[in-house]
């Protein structure tokens, strides 16, 4: 089992839907969890970090975590066509220890 | 502040040439970390910085070279390249635990 799962997609939705990403993981000492977006042929940009459980929201994305089922969640309102991307879960058990990222969600927004 | 910066950001080598990919960052972090990028596969740490003189291998070490006798530059040694080394490499610096990204160097081994 690989610590971190993520379907890798590719999501297609209409512009203006709700979208919801996911991740699971299997190493319990994962603590440090972070959400990156990355656009095609850049470098990955952090997007949401939480620590522990519970939910975080910046603007139209909201990132949850649910420690006691190994899953974390990143939900996109109003989804706009500039949010078409590769989203890559990360996350960590202590800080300052290199992440570990999921393989990514391609996420297509229609107009 | 620039941020992490790679370069090149494309090159081509022959089978068995070898290359340092150059990374710098102006943030003032401590810890630096050389991931690779394969289609569908996400990030796959090589090496990692924790400062200054200390390096560490990651999950796919085997090929690479690392040094790091400043805070600012963490370059990648490629030695003898192979074709299951094309790849995007990316960069990236932390202060605490949330990782920053250089835009990254694609290399193709042909």
């Amino acid at each position: 089992q690989k610590e971190v799962e993520q379907d890798p997609g590719p999501l297609s939705v209409p512009e203006g839907a709700i979208v919801s990403l996911n991740c699971t993981y299997s190493n319990s000492a994962f603590q440090y969890f972070m959400w990156y977006r990355q656009y095609s042929r850049k470098g990955p940009e952090l997007l949401m970090y939480t620590y522990s459980s519970g939910n975080k929201e910046d603007g139209r994305f909201t990132a949850q975590v649910d420690k006691s089922s190994k899953y974390i969640s990143l939900f996109i309102r109003d989804s706009q066509p500039s949010d078409s991307a590769t989203y890559l879960c990360a996350m960590s058990a202590l800080r300052n220890t290199p992440l570990v990222f999921g393989k990514g969600t391609r996420l297509s927004v229609i107009a | 502040n620039a941020g992490v910066t790679q370069t090149p950001k494309f090159r081509i080598l022959k089978i068995g040439q070898s290359m340092t990919l150059q990374c710098t960052q102006d943030m003032n972090h401590n810890y630096m970390y050389w991931y690779r990028q394969d289609p569908g596969m996400g990030l796959k740490l090589i090496y990692y910085s924790v400062g200054a003189g200390i390096t560490d291998k990651g999950e796919v070490p085997n090929g690479y070279n690392v040094s790091r006798s400043t805070t600012e530059d963490f370059p990648l040694r490629l030695e003898l390249a192979a074709p299951s080394q094309t790849s995007v490499y990316f960069c990236a610096c932390s202060m605490n635990t949330e990782a920053f990204f250089g835009q990254g160097t694609r290399l193709t081994v042909v």
